[in-house]
């Protein structure tokens, strides 16, 4: 069965340095997403994506946060400048759109220190 | 403001007995209700959605009602197995493709 795949599955960086998370969502779907789980926490939603443009993003998703589908198939998020209250898994996950089946890899975690 | 709420306390039941889990939101007018599954340190996997014009839905052992009255959505797991064992999380989606979770509750069957 078709799969989101996440790469690295765990990253650690220093305080202010920049990291991007890569995923490669289900070849065939429309709308992408980032969300991310702090430990312990609720799964939230960071932003959507749809025909090559932001389609919606919560107040987590300041301009430290970018998103990018760089070819046809990876999509990533950029952190700039991370800070500690970052660390968290984060979760890419895609869907055709129409059916709201929306699939989930198996996350990033992200530690900053 | 907007909320969801879950049972936080655990929820353990035998091995064969149907599990029944709550969601209950405020503030909200979802177009749909969803229910998903994690297991520690994976994804969320999408197990059912129900509409706001429909009151109930099944897919083998699960079954999950929709009350947009009461703010409800009560999701149940007949026959449960240890397999079962996971935390399960309700998301209310207003069809504008943004998903907001519950907290997630913890379900332990137990042999």
């Amino acid at each position: 069965e078709p799969e989101v795949t996440q790469t690295p599955s765990h990253q650690v960086t220093q305080m202010g340095q920049e990291v991007i998370l890569r995923c490669v969502p289900i070849s065939n779907h429309l709308y992408f997403y980032w969300y991310r789980q702090i430990l312990g926490q609720k799964v939230e939603f960071l932003v959507s994506f749809y025909n090559n443009e932001i389609s919606e993003k919560s107040e987590i998703f300041d301009d430290q946060f970018s998103v990018e589908r760089p070819d046809g198939s990876n999509f990533t998020l950029k952190i700039r400048s991370t800070k500690l209250e970052d660390s968290a898994m984060y979760f890419c996950a895609s869907s055709e759109g129409g059916d709201r089946l929306v699939h989930f890899g198996n996350g990033t975690r992200l530690t900053v220190t | 403001s907007q909320k969801i709420e879950q049972n936080s306390e655990a929820l353990n039941i035998q091995e064969g007995k149907t599990a029944t889990l709550t969601c209950n939101y405020t503030n909200y007018s979802p177009a749909y209700l969803q229910w998903y599954r994690q297991d520690p340190g994976r994804g969320p996997v999408f197990l059912l959605l129900i509409r706001e014009n429909e009151k109930e839905k099944r897919k083998e052992r699960l079954k999950v009602t929709f009350d947009t009255t009461l703010k409800q959505s009560l999701f149940h797991i007949t026959a449960s197995q240890p397999a079962d064992s996971a935390t399960y999380l309700c998301a209310l989606d207003r069809g504008y493709q943004k998903v907001t979770f519950g907290t997630g509750t913890k379900l332990q069957v137990i042999p």
